[in-house]
Parts: structure tokens; sequence; C-alpha cells
């Protein structure tokens, strides 16, 4: 079975600067899909940014990136410039290629944007 | 694009009635759709996932005749919460894919309250 680890409950960072959210996977697929998503206070589940496992080039969505690194099925997420309207709970999740289309979904970890 | 509503937005009924929610993709051919329970808190869990003209297929442990899902077009799958009680009352999402899409789309969600 596979599982999405988000080792950080909640996290806080300064408008402007930069932030680094953590998610690790166990899976013995080869192809797979992994997502962020973003849940807001209004709790409206919003597409942040995905990933194809089988490529190796890293996705970037505007202030959106992730560091995947396949071999340590690490998928980490990188939020640069901050703003306000980023405070939200982020979940990671992991989907494998050709099957079920079911999402795996990690616990989130709760950012919080200082201004 | 890709927009998914819900109807309603909220909801409290009282102990033993029904109560259906309503989740449309508005403007893509929803060939999968998938239904969410969120506590405060905590992460999504997927309750079943449903296939236009096919029966939903549900996860272990929710009972299938207490949360009747109904996926009668690919724009439109029914939520029907049968003899609510209070242990039901949380926050309902949907999703929605189309066909070779992997990404999910999801709604703005329903609370529900049984008093």
């Amino acid at each position: 079975a596979q599982t999405v680890t988000q080792s950080q409950p909640e996290m806080s960072v300064q408008e402007a600067e930069t932030v680094t959210l953590s998610c690790t996977y166990d899976t013995s697929e080869s192809n797979y899909y992994l997502f962020w998503y973003k849940q807001p206070p209004s709790r409206q589940m919003i597409l942040v940014i995905r990933q194809e496992a089988y490529k190796q080039q890293n996705a970037t969505e505007n202030r959106f990136s992730v560091n995947f690194q396949k071999a340590a099925k690490s998928f980490s997420l990188k939020i640069s410039d901050s703003q306000l309207g980023d405070t939200a709970m982020y979940f990671c999740a992991f989907m494998i290629q050709g099957g079920s289309e079911k999402l795996v979904f990690g616990k989130g970890t709760k950012l919080t944007v200082n201004p | 694009g890709a927009v998914v509503s819900q109807h309603p937005s909220w909801v409290i009924c009282k102990s033993g009635t029904s109560v259906k929610i309503e989740c449309r993709s508005l403007d893509f051919q929803a060939t999968t759709m998938f239904w969410y329970r969120q506590f405060p808190k905590q992460s999504l869990m997927l309750m079943a996932t449903s296939n236009e003209g096919s029966k939903a297929t549900y996860e272990q442990g929710v009972e299938k005749d207490k949360f009747l899902i109904n996926h009668a077009s690919l724009t439109l799958s029914t939520l029907t919460v049968t003899s609510a009680h209070p242990e039901d009352s949380s926050f309902y999402i949907c999703s929605a894919s189309s066909a070779g899409k992997e990404t999910q789309y999801f709604g703005p969600g329903t609370r529900l309250l049984v008093l």
C-alpha cells in the first residue's frame, strides 16, 4: 500500500520569504503522479502543482516549485516570495499511473504567512 | 476550466432524515467522480469512487446503504446520506476527473450538520 508522510504539522513564514514543505512517500510502483493541493480557510481544494514520476525535471508553477527526488521518494514544495494568500493547509498526494485513480493524501501541513 | 460545483454548500437536518448532495462538473465530462469526507483539522478520507453509469466502489468501512452514490451522467454525481445521525455531521467534498486525465478537480465542499 502507498503512504504519504508530511512531517511538518505546522509552519510559518514571513511575507516575501521562501518556505519549503516536506513530503515523503512510500511505494513499490515505478510510474505514478505526485500532487500538492492547497486548502485555504474556505476549504476549497486547489491544485498547486503536479509531477509525473517519469519526468526528471522538477515542475514549476510561478512561485511554486518542487524538488522531486525519486530515489529518496521525496517531493518537497518550495514557495517563493510568500504572500498572505498562501496561508492554507497544504496536502501532498500520490496516485498510481494507470491504476484506480485514487489519491492518497498526507495529513497536511498548516502554513501561516505572517505580515 | 475544470470547475466543479457542489450543492448545497451547507445543510442542517434533523436526525433520521435523508440529505442529498450534488456534485457537478461544469466545463468538462467527468468519467470518474470521488467522494471524500473531512473531519476538522484532518486530511481527506476517500469514501467511494464512481464511474458514470456504473455502481460506485466503496472504501472499506464505508456503509454503502447509508451513503448512496449515483453517477447518472458525465456531469453529475449525487451522494445521499440516508437516515442521517449526528455522527454523520462532517464536511463532504467531491472531486472529478476526465478520461485519461489524472488530475482531480475538487468541488467547494458541503458542510452537513445533523441535529
